[in-house]
């Protein structure tokens, strides 16, 4: 699977939109961009996919790029409870086993006042 | 609330000690996942189960012992386990399939272990 890069920490002031960027630079064509988020000793959670179009559910929006080297996920209204970590991870879609994700770092989202 | 439950929340054991931990999913899925996640490091898949068939071992210690009895179960049996795997365990299920992956995984809320 592409590895993904990511900023260490961002910032967000409550109510405005978070802006998430990721950077894939080496994804393959049948690979997706999968993004989760984790609130602090609890499971990831599940946010949103997509291949090649933007795509946009309740909870964000995920922007990816015509050449799909980036992606940015969108949180439009941050509020304290969206402070998390926030995983970008790219993975093919089928591989004859059951899904693998493989974790990075992440980016540390604190929402504030 | 995601559909996967995992007990005990919270486990204390001795490094001579037998224990188990349980995760269980309500969502019909196929696959299911333990992954590790020690303190300041990523989460590290360890076991994959599609259609209660082993198919992934990450080169995990046998000191852990997975098992799956059906889709809607998943195990993981601790014997003799040293301070260094004190860590937050996470169970996760899937679609699955036969022809392989691709789908979404959900994850329960872990279990955290601290080994004496």
């Amino acid at each position: 699977d592409a590895k993904t890069t990511q900023p260490t920490s961002m910032d967000c002031a409550e109510g405005r939109a978070a802006n998430l960027p990721c950077n894939h630079s080496t994804i393959s064509g049948n690979e997706y961009v999968y993004w989760y988020r984790q609130i602090h000793s609890q499971g990831p959670q599940y946010i949103i996919h997509g291949l090649k179009n933007n795509e946009t559910n309740e909870m964000a929006s995920l922007i990816i790029t015509e050449d799909r080297k980036s992606s940015t996920l969108i949180l439009p209204h941050a509020t304290l409870r969206d402070t998390a970590v926030y995983y970008c991870i790219v993975r093919v879609a089928n591989t004859g086993t059951a899904s693998k994700l493989t974790f990075g770092t992440g980016t540390r989202l604190q929402v504030t006042l | 609330e995601t559909g996967v439950t995992q007990t005990p929340r919270h486990l204390v054991m001795g490094m001579t000690n037998k224990k188990s931990l349980k995760c269980e999913q309500h969502l019909g899925h196929n696959a299911m996942y333990w992954y590790k996640q020690s303190a300041k490091k990523p989460l590290e898949l360890m076991f994959v189960y599609n259609f209660k068939e082993q198919t992934e071992n990450n080169s995990v210690p046998s000191r852990f012992s997975p098992e799956c009895p059906n889709s809607s179960h998943l195990f993981l049996h601790l014997h003799t386990l040293q301070p260094e795997d004190s860590a937050l365990y996470l169970c996760a299920s899937s679609q699955g399939s036969l022809a392989g992956g691709g789908e979404t995984q959900y994850f329960g809320p872990g279990t955290r272990l601290l080994v004496l």
